[in-house]
């Protein structure tokens, strides 16, 4: 089966760095998504990787390893507005997204 | 504003009722797709359309159904709504096929359902 796991929550500070770590099975793949939630609120794109390496985005970069079947988001210099959900989504085969269930980042001062 | 439109906002509604949400893609994008999360629940996926034809379906129920429509607009419909079908319910829209970049899902606001 398709299979995607990720934490399903994290405590981090403010100011510091945290890596949201986020594994995946799935029937062939063709790369990986991360979006961004606020409660209630849409999902938000924030990164795609296909090839293996890390995509630096400003606070956010993104690591893929297709051979280990593993991706991170780490975010540096965290700030109170990035408490929220991350979800890890993995395209298969048929570019179809297999979503992990989220990882709850919770900041503190 | 990621372009793609969901109306109602809110929708209010009793056990047994039926009740359609609507959904308009981004300007370009062919594929729709429909997803429910339940309070403090992750994402599920319900139906994928492109371009007018069922691409992909995922746990819904028999009791839900959707379509897309010539001008790529789609409509979920939830029939004999039960008190656990209260959630939120996203579209999201793509370009759509077999590119990375194409399959980058946008979604819109969400209909927040609440069934008394």
């Amino acid at each position: 089966g398709q299979n995607i796991d990720q934490p399903t929550e994290m405590t981090a500070t403010e100011g510091a760095i945290v890596q949201i770590n986020c594994t995946y099975q799935t029937s062939g793949f063709n790369g990986l998504f991360w979006y961004q939630q606020h409660a209630g609120e849409a999902p938000t794109f924030l990164s795609y990787n296909v090839l293996d390496g890390l995509e630096e985005k400003g606070r956010f970069s993104s690591f893929l390893s297709r051979s280990k079947g593993y991706s991170y988001l780490l975010l540096k210099e965290l700030q109170m507005k990035d408490s929220a959900s991350y979800l890890c989504a993995a395209i298969d085969e048929d570019y179809q997204l297999i979503w992990g269930a989220g990882t709850k980042l919770i900041i503190k001062p | 504003d990621s372009g793609v439109t969901q109306t109602p906002k809110h929708l209010i509604t009793a056990t047994g009722q039926r009740v359609t949400l609507r959904c308009s893609p981004r300007s370009g994008d062919l594929s729709v797709y429909w997803y429910q999360q339940s309070l403090d629940q992750g994402l599920q996926f319900l139906i994928q359309y492109y371009n007018g034809e069922e691409r992909a379906k995922g746990n819904i129920l028999e009791r839900f159904s959707a379509q897309q429509f010539p001008d790529l607009h789609s409509e979920l419909n939830l029939s004999s709504l039960e008190l656990g079908d209260s959630a939120l319910y996203f579209c999201a829209s793509s370009v759509g096929g077999e590119e990375v970049w194409v399959a980058t899902q946008y979604f819109g606001p969400g209909t927040r359902l609440l069934v008394l």
